[in-house]
């Protein structure tokens, strides 16, 4: 059984257009991760949510929307897609916002053209 | 701010030799958790090992295990008899212990480890 998905796996899409990523954890965790790896590689966290509520809000664009309906699902919705968002997005859970162990989902490949 | 630096952009071992990953970090909190992930071809990030910061002795997990050096800010991984499947991208990430940072994970730049056959 799959802990952390993420629906799909891969997204090319154009500029300008807006796409939506899934996340779904079926281990019973309260919190909620969106981390972004640039074409270099650098992981760095974007958002998170605990028990449907933003705890965490990086310096992200807005155009950039998290949406949780609830503790098992994370969606990160993207507006007007630009190149630079090209990335692998991930997923993860943990079953606290002070839980040692995060889970990882296989991540998103995005590319915008 | 919390920063992690993995200096090392590239390292390559050969099978059944030790290999050690290195890592520094700076922060001016005292209680934190130090993580080591391993990123294969496939993509997924896999949890290697962990340190508590209140620890003073290094974590172990098998093949792998730490030397974690808090006054100098340094946690290396150390792996040993090297397998063609450890051939993959490590992470060096540092999260606070508690506070606001709700788990956050802030990620070094990443080791990419070849194995030779």
């Amino acid at each position: 059984d799959t802990a952390v998905s993420q629906t799909p796996k891969y997204l090319v899409t154009q500029m300008g257009n807006d796409k939506s990523i899934k996340c779904e954890q079926n281990l019973g965790h309260d919190t909620m991760y969106w981390y972004k790896q640039d074409s270099k590689k650098f992981l760095k966290i974007m958002f998170s949510y605990n028990n449907k509520e933003l705890i965490i809000n990086e310096t992200v664009p807005n155009r950039f929307s998290p949406k949780s309906p609830d503790k098992a699902h994370l969606n990160l919705h993207i507006n007007s897609l630009e190149l630079g968002d090209s990335a692998v997005y991930f997923c993860a859970s943990s079953l606290g916002p002070l839980v040692n162990e995060q889970f990882f989902g296989p991540g998103t490949r995005l590319t915008v053209l | 701010a919390q920063t992690v630096t993995q200096s090392q952009p590239e390292m390559s071992v050969q099978e059944a030799e030790t290999v050690t990953l290195s890592c520094t970090y700076d922060t001016s909190e005292s209680d934190y958790y130090l993580f080591w992930y391993k990123q294969p071809p496939s993509r997924q990030m896999i949890l290697v090992i962990r340190q508590e910061a209140y620890k003073q002795q290094n974590a172990t997990e098998n093949r792998f295990s730490v030397n974690f050096q808090k006054a100098a800010k340094s946690f290396s991984l150390k792996i040993s008899d090297s397998q063609l499947g450890d051939a993959a991208m490590y992470f060096c990430a540092y999260r606070l212990a508690g506070g606001t940072s709700y788990g956050k994970l802030t990620f070094g730049q990443g080791t990419i480890l070849t194995v030779h056959p």
